[in-house]
């Protein structure tokens, strides 16, 4: 257990509707990251938040977007819905930006 | 461009028997941070190792160490006495610009055999 926790472990939507993804980071930790996983594109990293401010941007979608909170919980909001959004997507923290990331378990996304 | 390669889609190994995971790389920044990540079946991913770029030292954790050749940029990862739990996806990942952002290798699939 990495200590990072992610609801909901799993999520089955149709195309065109709009999800949020939440994830607490480890105790302590200011930085959180989020990333998705899937088949073609393997895992790419979408952005970043440190103690409550974006860092750093990655592949992120302008449908998708994301916060971090004053307590550092970050939610992910996924918007118009599309089939390959589907995948897996994962939230990480660390310490600082420096630092190794710890993983949580995933929220796997299943766009019908 | 930045960029991580990781070169053998799948591996089969004894048990007991160490095995090398290749990773290579590529940066123009004289700051960078290698890491390697292990994802088994059930889809976590579980933080190995970090070689930071100007640890002189190779990075070791148990049975994990990380074969740093700098000039060569590669950052292999050394698994001692494989066992069967050490099936799994694993993954380089490689942080620059001034930490600001990670970018994954398509991993590597290695499986144990008894």
């Amino acid at each position: 257990d990495s200590g990072v926790t992610q609801t909901p472990k799993h999520l089955i939507t149709a195309t065109g509707q709009r999800v949020t993804l939440r994830c607490s980071p480890r105790s302590g930790d200011l930085s959180v990251y989020w990333y998705q996983q899937s088949l073609d594109q393997g895992l790419q990293f979408l952005i970043q938040y440190y103690n409550g401010e974006e860092r750093a941007k990655g592949n992120i979608l302008e449908r998708f977007s994301a916060q971090q909170f004053p307590d550092l919980h970050s939610e992910l909001n996924l918007s118009s819905l599309e089939l390959g959004d589907s995948a897996l997507y994962f939230c990480a923290s660390s310490v600082t930006s420096l630092d190794e990331q710890f993983f949580g378990p995933g929220t796997r996304l299943t766009v019908l | 461009a930045q960029k991580i390669t990781q070169t053998q889609p799948g591996m089969f190994v004894q048990e007991k028997e160490a095995v090398t995971l290749d990773c290579t790389y590529d940066t123009s920044d004289q700051s960078y941070g290698l890491f390697w990540y292990k994802q088994p079946s059930s889809g976590e991913m579980i933080f190995l190792i970090y070689q930071g770029s100007y640890d002189e030292q190779n990075a070791t954790e148990g049975r994990y160490s990380l074969n740093f050749q700098k000039a060569r940029k590669s950052a292999n990862l050394v698994i001692s006495a494989s066992q069967l739990g050490d099936s799994a996806m694993y993954f380089c990942a490689m942080r620059y610009s001034s930490a600001s952002k990670i970018i994954f290798g398509s991993g590597t699939r290695l499986s144990i055999r008894p």
